[in-house]
């Protein structure tokens, strides 16, 4: 099992431009999860899906999009880049809202 | 005040040093409490959970104190390899999912 991937590992971006992050799962997961993570501060929650088919919003969902077509892949979209969204990305699978959380590698976004 | 807070650190310690990370939590309704270890430029993973009744695995002994709302984490005979960031997690009901910013440690020869 691979457990959670990600890709692209890193990326830069000039302001503006636009770029869709991928989050694979192969443990049969229904709830997957986007978080940033910043220096100094703890993991937030971008976007959240308890499922095929659904989205919801975190606690900084503003200026990205999510799409969940297929049970074991999670996007992150960013329709124009902002300097503010340099961050490192995290894409965490769970069997559930309790249950232990298991996450990708991360993928480092620099916006220029 | 935040939800979670962390003694930054870092905290620097010898090999075979006992070392103690405490954290607090603001929401009294919180449910669930969770240490994960985080090492340079790579994802968290779950160290233990942290129950109600306290809970051991091997030289790790996880804490949980409702009344005072902290839960604490203590390692005993420190390895270099225990060198990390150590995050905080507290789940309130449904996706709340609260993290620390993280204690560092780094253990010396």
């Amino acid at each position: 099992n691979a457990g959670v991937t990600q890709t692209p590992k890193f990326r830069v971006l000039k302001t503006g431009q636009s770029m869709t992050l991928l989050c694979a799962q192969d443990m049969n997961h229904e709830y997957m999860y986007w978080y940033r993570q910043d220096p100094g501060m703890g993991l937030r929650l971008i976007h959240y899906s308890v499922g095929e088919g659904t989205t919801a919003k975190g606690e900084v969902p503003d200026g990205y999009n999510v799409s969940r077509l297929k049970k074991q892949n999670f996007l992150l979209g960013l329709e124009s880049a902002a300097p503010s969204q340099t961050s490192v990305y995290f894409c965490a699978s769970s069997d559930g809202a309790q249950e232990t959380q298991y996450f990708g590698p991360g993928t480092r976004l620099l916006v220029l | 005040r935040k939800e979670v807070e962390q003694d930054p650190g870092p905290f620097n310690v010898p090999e075979g040093a006992t070392v103690a990370f405490n954290c607090t939590y603001s929401n009294s309704a919180s449910q669930s409490f969770f240490w994960y270890r985080q090492d340079c430029r790579k994802e968290p993973k779950l160290l233990m959970s942290v129950y109600s009744s306290g809970n051991e695995d091997g030289r790790f002994t996880a804490q949980l104190n409702r009344a005072s709302q902290y839960i604490s984490l203590l390692i005993r005979d420190s390895k270099l390899s225990d060198s990390a960031t150590y995050l905080c997690v507290v789940r309130g009901g449904g996706f709340k999912t609260i993290f620390g910013a993280g204690t560092r440690l780094f253990v010396k020869a």
